[in-house]
């Protein structure tokens, strides 16, 4: 079975651009979580995907926003970038969205922010 | 709130040396508790979990046990390898009305020797 896939690895990007990174979970599931891992701050929860639905949300400001297609795919969007988003934005799914699932990540996208 | 507090690193132990790496954690409610290891390089997996009180998890020598009454989940084993360097990250997660999130702590680096 393929594991989670995201997209792209790298990305460079300036001060006040915004950005769409991609994950694709592993086949079957239907959760998909974000977060965020700086050296400062660790790893941070930004937003969980059921079924097309945000279902939970972290302490992070509105210019974060996602969304999930009926594939379970999803996608991260961040606007008007700050250099205190250069971060590992990791993307992990699970089969469904209850506490003792695990959950499987990606390899992550690495954003730089100049 | 939830949260988790890890013992600050980085761990630095011989071959074969006991390790313990500390955890605590605070929740509402009845969390399930994790331990994840990031390899160098690779992305982050499920080491092992747990998901009520009293309850032990273990998986590649290493074990945790979920202890109610001082909030804690410890990872130990008894003799570390080489190929056991990595991060170590605690975490949480909860169910409440908006859905589930992993809360982890800061991470722990462990570096074994030869």
């Amino acid at each position: 079975k393929a594991g989670v896939t995201q997209t792209p690895r790298y990305l460079i990007k300036t001060r006040g651009q915004q950005v769409t990174l991609s994950c694709s979970p592993i086949s079957g599931h239907r959760s998909v979580s974000w977060y965020q891992q700086t050296p400062g701050q660790g790893l941070q929860f930004l937003f969980e995907y059921f079924s097309e639905t945000q279902r939970n949300k972290g302490n992070f400001p509105g210019r974060f926003s996602g969304r999930q297609f009926s594939n379970s795919r999803s996608e991260m969007n961040v606007s008007t970038l700050e250099l205190g988003d250069s971060a590992l934005y990791l993307c992990a799914s699970s089969q469904t969205s209850v506490p003792d699932n695990e959950q499987f990540f990606g390899p992550g996208t690495r954003l730089t922010v100049l | 709130g939830n949260s988790v507090t890890q013992m600050e690193g980085p761990v630095t132990l011989s071959e074969e040396a006991f390790l313990t790496i500390n955890c605590t954690y605070t929740a509402t409610g009845y969390p399930s508790l994790f331990w994840y290891v990031q390899y160098p390089g690779e992305g982050l997996q499920l080491l092992l979990k747990a998901t009520k009180a009293d309850d032990k998890g273990s998986n590649k020598g290493f074990e945790a046990t979920y202890r109610k009454e001082t909030t804690s989940f410890h990872l130990e084993k008894g003799s570390v390898q080489v190929s056991d360097s990595a991060v170590y990250f605690c975490a949480l997660s909860v169910l409440n009305q908006a859905g589930t999130a992993l809360i982890f702590g800061k991470g722990t680096t462990l570096s074994v020797s030869s």
